[in-house]
Order: structure tokens, then sequence, then C-alpha cells
């Protein structure tokens, strides 16, 4: 039982150069989101989703876009990757009002 | 704005001994509160999920406590081992998180 799948698990971009991470998960739940994890703080969420085909900004979206076509993917997409974005990306699903799932994260550095 | 904090100092505990880590929070009023478990290189992993309505909540060796007036939250651990190092994270809800403290148990 997978749960909660990232891909990749670690990435180096280059200044301006665009990529999408991928959250995949196989236990049907409705609420996907997307965090960031940078040392000293806490998760910050990015977008998140309620649901297949809907997208919501979270309280750091800019630089960032996502897409959820299916139910069970959640992707996260840089445009012009920016040194300000290295970071540790987090992605969970939830069944509203229980706990989230977590995968293990990307980690993305951007040189 | 709301807050959520954690004491950002790592916490060192003898091996035995009860661990307790704090959560306060400011400017709003959550209905629940979460507390998670993040081991070096992992994603965090849930552990206990307290309601507003609900004083205590205990699993296994784990306990939290909720204090709507104080606006806090305790989590213990009693009889703790080295293997209870880990940042432990609250969240009153899932759209905030706290930093984590970090929890060293030595043997």
């Amino acid at each position: 039982n997978a749960g909660v799948t990232q891909t990749p698990k670690f990435r180096v971009l280059k200044t301006g150069q665009s990529m999408t991470l991928l959250c995949a998960q196989d236990m049907n739940h409705e609420y996907m989101y997307w965090y960031r994890q940078d040392p000293g703080m806490g998760l910050r969420l990015i977008h998140y989703s309620v649901g297949e085909g809907t997208t919501a900004k979270g309280e750091v979206p800019d630089g960032y876009n996502v897409s959820r076509l299916k139910k069970q993917n959640f992707l996260l997409g840089l445009e012009s990757a920016a040194p300000s974005q290295t970071s540790v990306y987090f992605c969970a699903a939830q069944v509203i009002g229980q706990p989230q799932h977590f995968g293990d994260g990307t980690r993305l550095s951007i040189l | 704005s709301q807050k959520i904090e954690q004491n950002s100092e790592a916490l060192n505990i003898q091996e035995g001994k009860t661990a307790t880590l704090t959560c306060n929070y400011t400017n709003y009023s959550p209905a629940y509160l979460q507390w998670y478990r993040q081991d070096p290189g992992r994603g965090p992993v849930f552990l206990l999920l307290i309601r507003e309505n609900e004083k205590e909540k205990r699993k296994e060796r784990l306990k939290v406590t909720f204090d709507t007036t104080l606006k806090q939250s305790l989590f213990h651990i009693t009889a703790s081992q080295p293997a209870d190092s880990a940042t432990y994270l609250c969240a009153p809800y899932q759209l905030i998180w706290g930093a984590g403290t970090k929890l060293i148990i030595k043997p």
C-alpha cells in the first residue's frame, strides 16, 4: 500500500528552468496539498485541491502552478525556477476531518 | 494574523523520563489540533488528534492536552526512548503548521 508517492525524490535545476513535481495517491482521498518546508520554518501551504478539477491558492503560491486533472494526481509546476524556491516539497492527501497522509518529499535545489 | 508557536530549541531528555512539548496558537480558535512526528528525510506522520471539547487524549505512551483558554496544547511522551527522537509538529488545522520541536532522547 503506497499511500502518497512523490516523484522525483531529488532534483537540481538551473535558474530559469521549468519542471513539474508529481504527487500520486492511491487512497481515493478528495483533498490534496502541496507544501514547502524550509529550515526553521513550519510547513507552508503553496496550493491545495478539494477535488478533481479544482485548485486553490495557499499561503505562498507565487511562482508555482498546480493541476488536478485526475483525482489521484496533483501536479506542482515551476515555470521559471528561482534560487528562493530551493526547498523540500511535500504533498499530502486527506479526507476532510481526518489526518493528512504525506509523501516523503522532493528535495529541490535551484542553482 | 494566525500564528502557531513551538519551541524552536531542541529538547534534550534522559531516557525513561517524560518529554513535554508545547504548542501555542494565537488569533483564532481551532476546532481541533493535530500532532505529527517527522523523521529526517521523511514526511510527517500523524500521531494524535484532539478536539476542542476534549481535554485530554491518550495513545499508548503519548498524551495530548488541549486548553482553549490558554490557547495551548501540550504533547507528552512518557517513559521516553531513544527511538522517540524526532521532530514533532503541531497543526491546528491543515492550512497552518508549527515549525516543530526537535526532541532528543539520550540513553
